[in-house]
């Protein structure tokens, strides 16, 4: 089990409302990656954070954003909810951001539009 | 542009069979490339990784996986099956020097039956 934990482990919204999630990263982790994994299909890169920076992104439109707090913990917002935005949302932190490093993940939040 | 392939979204085995899942890949530099395994209802767990070096490489539970430049694959295998390893295997590859981002197969369920 990894130290990364996510919140809410569920959650339910309309199409057209706005949703946060939330990851605490594992202690001394400084990088946050976030992944949305729709059903059957392997997780999709949305959006990394570096010291609080936005360091990377995916195929993901503006409505996904993000932050990165003093403390490294993370959260991923998405405005204007779609039914195509229903999926679990995993997060996953690293040391350092190099590309040969092992990710940890969080469990996830698994996100219903309806 | 890198890109990960796995073949076949199920696999059945017989416990005590050997397990191969396979995985193909397509990058433009040399590959960093992983193994991620995901129980029900939790996040992904890396089974091993491919840096540098050494092409054999040994993971956790008894998985270990081949690099193989000229065949551009990286499948895993293991020996005996266990009950256990039932869950979902993903095969991935860091994309160029950033760290975090991953590009993920489809996945492999993995069934072991006794």
């Amino acid at each position: 089990e990894t130290g990364v934990t996510q919140s809410p482990t569920h959650l339910i919204k309309t199409r057209g409302q706005q949703v946060t999630l939330r990851c605490s990263s594992q202690s001394g982790h400084n990088t946050v990656s976030w992944y949305q994994q729709a059903l059957g299909q392997g997780p999709q890169f949305i959006f990394q954070y570096y010291r609080e920076e936005e360091n990377g992104r995916g195929n993901f439109p503006p409505r996904f954003s993000g932050l990165q707090f003093p403390n490294y913990s993370s959260e991923l917002n998405v405005n204007a909810l779609e039914l195509d935005d229903s999926a679990l949302y995993l997060c996953a932190s690293s040391k350092q951001g190099a590309p040969n490093e092992k990710l940890f993940f969080g469990s996830g939040t698994q996100l219903s539009v309806l | 542009a890198q890109s990960v392939t796995q073949l076949g979204s199920h696999v059945s085995v017989s416990e005590g069979a050997l397990v191969l899942l396979r995985c193909n890949y397509s990058s433009s530099v040399p590959p960093y490339l992983f193994w991620y395994v995901q129980y029900p209802n939790q996040g992904l767990q890396l089974l091993l990784k491919y840096t540098t070096g050494a092409t054999l490489v040994k993971g956790i539970n008894g998985f270990e996986a081949e690099f193989k430049k000229s065949e551009t694959s990286f499948h895993l295998t293991k020996p005996s099956a266990h009950m256990s390893d039932a869950a979902e295997y993903f095969c991935a590859v860091s994309v160029g020097n950033q760290g975090g981002k991953l590009i993920f197969g489809q996945g492999t369920e993995l069934s072991v039956k006794p």
